[in-house]
């Protein structure tokens, strides 16, 4: 299993909808969780950072299963400037600041 | 204050060629990365560091060189370019952690990088 996996999309939505991604990771041991954002061409950023259960900041939710070991992200109201590439990212097992990258979902948001 | 920047922006290579791509940062941070992206494959990480004087591999080493003289500056050296390192690599911050928690990485632009 890799450590960090996501579907790879794309999702294409209209305008307003409401979409959500998932990520499985392997690490049970992993604290905090992030989910990063990175634009065509452009470095990734940070999005949200996960501690708990979940986190939420404006029409971004995001949630920690960690019975299940998944994250997912959950966008409503889509926005055509949310079309990007959503990186999930887990610490790695014996490190927490070696970070492990998910390979991306691919939203493409339609007027 | 400028975050990470790297030099340079785009780079060609011809084969056997050895180049450094240079990453500095101005927020006083502990760690610093170097990771390459390359289609469908997610960011991998080829070596780090968790301070100055200290540096060590990542993922994906081979056929790359590292050093840390300074907190703010942490080059990544080709050694003898091939096409299969023809890739987009970014440069990457952070405050080291603290128990239990990772923090924030902070990304520099990239460098596209083709070897031909």
């Amino acid at each position: 299993r890799k450590e960090v996996e996501q579907d790879p999309g794309p999702f294409n939505v209209p305008e307003g909808a409401t979409v959500a991604f998932n990520c499985t990771y392997s690490n049970s041991a992993s604290q905090s969780f992030f989910w990063y954002r990175q634009d065509c061409r452009k470095e990734p950023k940070l999005l949200m950072s996960v501690y708990s259960s979940g986190n939420e900041d404006g029409r971004f939710t995001a949630q920690l299963n960690r019975a299940s070991q998944y994250i997912s992200l959950l966008i409503r109201d889509s926005k055509l400037s949310d079309s990007a590439t959503y990186l999930c990212v887990v610490p790695e097992m014996d490190s927490s600041y070696k970070l492990i990258f998910g390979s991306g979902t691919r939203l493409l948001v339609r007027p | 204050n400028a975050g990470v920047t790297q030099t340079p922006k785009f780079q060609v290579l011809k084969t056997g060629q050895s180049m450094t791509l240079q990453c500095a940062q101005d927020m006083n941070h502990e760690y610093m990365s170097w990771y390459r992206q390359d289609p469908g494959m997610g960011l991998r990480l080829i070596h780090y560091s968790v301070g100055a004087g200290i540096t060590d591999q990542g993922e994906v080493p081979n056929g790359y060189n590292v050093s840390r003289s300074t907190t703010e500056d942490f080059p990544l050296r080709l050694l003898s370019a091939a096409p299969s390192q023809t890739s987009v690599y970014f440069c990457a911050s952070s405050y080291r952690r603290s128990s239990g928690s990772s923090h924030e990485q902070f990304f520099g632009p990239g460098t596209r990088l083709t070897v031909l």
